[in-house]
């Protein structure tokens, strides 16, 4: 399995572009994680799906971010305009949780947001 | 708000010896978990210990687990400079299928 799989690695955009991360999770995985992790605020949850539906979006900082996971496969993070402190480093995980012995997270490599 | 804290938060050992990284929580939980994260990299799940447990190994990595405490410890034996990594606590709590993470600990191993 080639794991998770994140889109673009790294990006570059000036404050008010829309910016749209990309997450391809482990086939047959049926939940989805995204994180941010900054220096000062180390890593940190913003929302999760279950079976492509949302559960828990009380991570999401503000209404410029919004995910979508319109399949199984595919789920986007989009900042829209974006702003300087949203410069991060931005993971896409995905997991079987939920069935004994299979709680672990498989992270992806990350997409490194640069907002200037 | 993190629910873990590690201790220490930097950590330097020459190779060969052993490293113990701690972690405290604050609510009652499932799981905790240990993940590694190399240098510009996703993090990779280390070990699982549940609540129900108390000490867990695997290869050259144990894990201890004290409820009363609310902590954990990670212990490495026979480091190496491929060990050389940040190193973070995870907790899985209630019914929800989230973890969440500590604040890590940066871990240096040198020749």
């Amino acid at each position: 399995d080639a794991g998770v799989i994140q889109s673009p690695r790294h990006e570059v955009t000036e404050m008010g572009q829309e910016v749209t991360l990309r997450c391809k999770p482990i086939s047959g995985h049926d939940y989805l994680f995204w994180y941010r992790q900054t220096m000062m605020r180390g890593l940190e949850l913003l929302i999760y799906f279950n079976n492509n539906v949302p559960i828990d979006d009380s991570g999401m900082p503000e209404d410029r971010f919004s995910a979508k996971m319109p399949n199984a496969s595919f789920s986007t993070l989009k900042i829209q305009p974006s702003e300087p402190r949203d410069s991060a480093v931005y993971f896409c995980a995905s997991s079987l949780m939920g069935r004994v012995g299979q709680e672990t997270q498989y992270f992806g490599p990350g997409t490194r947001l640069l907002v200037l | 708000s993190q629910q873990g804290e590690e201790d220490p938060q930097a950590l330097s050992i020459q190779e060969g010896e052993n490293a113990t990284m701690n972690c405290s929580y604050k609510t009652s939980i499932n799981n905790l978990q240990w993940y590694r994260q190399n240098s510009g990299r996703g993090l990779v799940h280390l070990i699982l210990i549940r609540s129900n447990e108390r000490e867990k190994h695997s290869g050259r990595l144990r894990v201890t687990l004290d409820t009363s405490k609310k902590s954990s410890s990670l212990l490495i034996t026979a480091s190496r400079a491929a060990d050389t990594a940040s190193y973070f606590c995870a907790t899985s709590t209630g019914t929800a299928s989230k973890l969440t993470f500590g604040t890590g600990t940066r871990l240096q191993v040198t020749l």
